[in-house]
């Protein structure tokens, strides 16, 4: 069955540094990646997907993730973090044979805490 | 504006009393589904419809049911026999022109 695993609960940022979360997956098909954000209390936004393609991606709110076949790998990356950026991540893969009306599995979230 | 609406934020319910949880979408997508989250266990699927009057049990549906009479509705019950009710309830739907699952705004669910 297909999984996915966010091996980091939690990680504290300064304002300005650099930024990685890690997300590893486990399917058997050609993935499809998402990356998702919750601020507390909220929906989830889409931040970005991979489907097929060129291996980086770039999202919204300078967000970018590269997707690695080999290490089962799609992690998520932003160059400098703002203090708006403290949320919860989440990385999804979908399941489905016909790319339609696709079921999510996703990882436990990891939690980001941006200091000044 | 397109959207899906949950209503309410947040439903306060004694034990062993059913509560229905409302999710409307007027995005005209044929494919909806339930999750429930619990802090550190990211999101679960309960159930999910691909298409009207059909519907599917997902991971978590014991002690939950749905139905799918509208395209635009798919209200989730939580039923008595739900041994851990309280979580955060958050509906979604497919959106197939961009390849997305897009959210509403959950709801947050007490039993007392």
């Amino acid at each position: 069955a297909q999984s996915v695993t966010q091996p980091d609960i939690h990680i504290t940022v300064s304002e300005g540094a650099s930024l990685e979360l890690r997300c590893n997956y486990s399917y058997g098909a050609t993935p499809y990646l998402f990356w998702y954000v919750q601020s507390p209390g909220q929906g989830l936004q889409l931040l970005l997907k991979y489907f097929s393609g060129d291996t980086l991606v770039q999202g919204i709110k300078g967000f970018e993730a590269e997707f690695k076949r080999s290490q089962s790998s799609f992690n998520l990356r932003k160059p400098s973090v703002h203090w708006s950026d403290a949320a919860e991540y989440f990385c999804a893969v979908a399941t489905g044979s016909n790319f339609g009306n696709e079921k999510l599995t996703f990882g436990t979230g990891t939690r980001l805490t941006i200091i000044p | 504006d397109g959207g899906i609406t949950q209503s309410p934020k947040y439903l306060f319910r004694k034990e062993g009393q059913n509560v229905t949880l409302s999710c409307e979408q007027n995005l005209n997508h044929d494919a909806m589904y339930w999750y429930r989250q619990d802090p550190g266990q990211g999101l679960r699927l309960i159930y999910y419809s691909q298409i009207v009057n059909d519907f599917q049990k997902g991971d978590i549906a014991e002690g939950y049911s749905v139905s799918r009479e509208k395209k635009e509705s798919f209200p989730l019950t939580v039923t008595s026999a739900q041994k851990n009710p309280t979580a955060f309830y958050l509906c979604a739907s497919w959106d197939p022109s961009y390849n997305e699952q897009f959210f509403g705004p959950g709801t947050r669910l007490t039993v007392l």
